[in-house]
C-alpha cells in the first residue's frame, strides 16, 4: 500500500475557482511534508515544505496546511488561473531516512 | 544557478539498444536520486548517491540498469538492453544534507520501440 495517498484523483474546475487538494499518508516517523507542482513535460518544482511544527504555510495563492495528529496535509488554491493546470504531487520524508514517499498526484485542469 | 540539468531531453530508441541518461547536479549539492514516473505508478525512487557514492540502488528494476557518478558533476543512468517497458520519464534531483533544496531536473522522456 502506497504510504501516501491523494485525492482527488483529478479536478476540472473553472477560472477564479478555488479548490482543495488533500494528502493523506502513513510514513513514521514524520519529519516533513512537500506539495509539489508539475507542469506537463516539466520536473516538479517545490511549492511548499513544512515540519512538524508547521500547521499552515502559504506561497502566493497556494496555502497547504498539516496536521501532523491526523497525517493529513491539504492545498488549497485559491482564485485559480489557466496556469494553475498542472499535476499537484504530495511528498513525505520520514525522519532520518534519504528516500522521499510520494503521492502519485491531484491532477487539475482549469477552464476558462 | 542553471538548476539540475538532465540530458537528453527525449530519446527514441530501439529495443535491445543501449542508452544512456545523462544528469549534472546543482553545484554543492551533496545528494543525487535518480527517479522514474509512469501514469500507472507515479515517481519511483530508482538509486540515490552521496558525495558520488551510491547509497541505496533497492530501486533499479533489474541488472539492465546500471547508474555510475564519476564525479560531484555529473551522473548518468543506463539502461542495457532497452526494452519497450522502459519507456518512461526519467528525473534527476538532487539535494544539499537535509534535502530542502531538492530540486528536479526537467527530465528525459524515453520511449522504447
Amino acid at each position: 500500500k502506497n504510504q501516501v495517498e491523494q485525492s482527488p484523483q483529478s479536478l476540472i474546475i473553472l477560472e477564479g475557482k478555488n479548490c482543495t487538494l488533500q494528502c493523506n499518508y502513513t510514513v513514521s516517523p514524520f519529519s516533513n511534508l512537500r506539495w509539489y507542482k508539475q507542469d506537463t513535460g516539466r520536473g516538479p518544482v517545490s511549492l511548499t515544505i513544512m515540519t512538524f511544527s508547521e500547521n499552515t504555510k502559504s506561497n502566493g495563492r497556494y496555502t497547504a496546511t498539516l496536521d501532523a495528529d491526523t497525517k493529513q496535509s491539504s492545498l488549497h488554491i485559491t482564485a485559480s488561473q489557466l496556469s494553475d493546470s498542472a499535476s499537484y504531487i504530495c511528498v513525505v520524508s520520514a525522519d532520518g531516512n534519504n528516500r522521499l514517499a510520494f503521492g502519485k498526484g491531484n491532477q487539475v485542469v482549469v477552464i476558462p | 544557478d542553471a538548476g539540475v540539468i538532465q540530458s537528453p531531453r527525449h530519446e527514441v530508441t530501439e529495443m535491445g539498444q543501449e542508452v544512456t541518461l545523462r544528469c549534472k547536479p546543482i553545484s554543492g549539492h551533496d545528494y543525487l536520486f535518480w527517479y522514474r514516473q509512469t501514469m500507472m505508478r507515479g515517481l519511483e525512487l530508482l538509486i540515490y548517491f552521496n558525495n558520488n557514492v551510491p547509497i541505496d540502488d533497492s530501486g533499479m528494476p533489474e541488472d539492465r540498469f546500471s547508474a555510475k557518478m564519476p564525479n560531484a558533476s555529473f551522473s548518468t543512468l543506463k539502461i542495457q538492453p532497452s526494452e519497450p517497458r522502459d519507456s518512461a520519464v526519467y528525473f534527476c534531483a538532487s539535494s544539499p544534507p537535509g534535502h530542502y533544496g531538492y530540486t528536479f531536473g526537467s527530465g528525459t522522456r524515453l520511449t522504447v520501440v
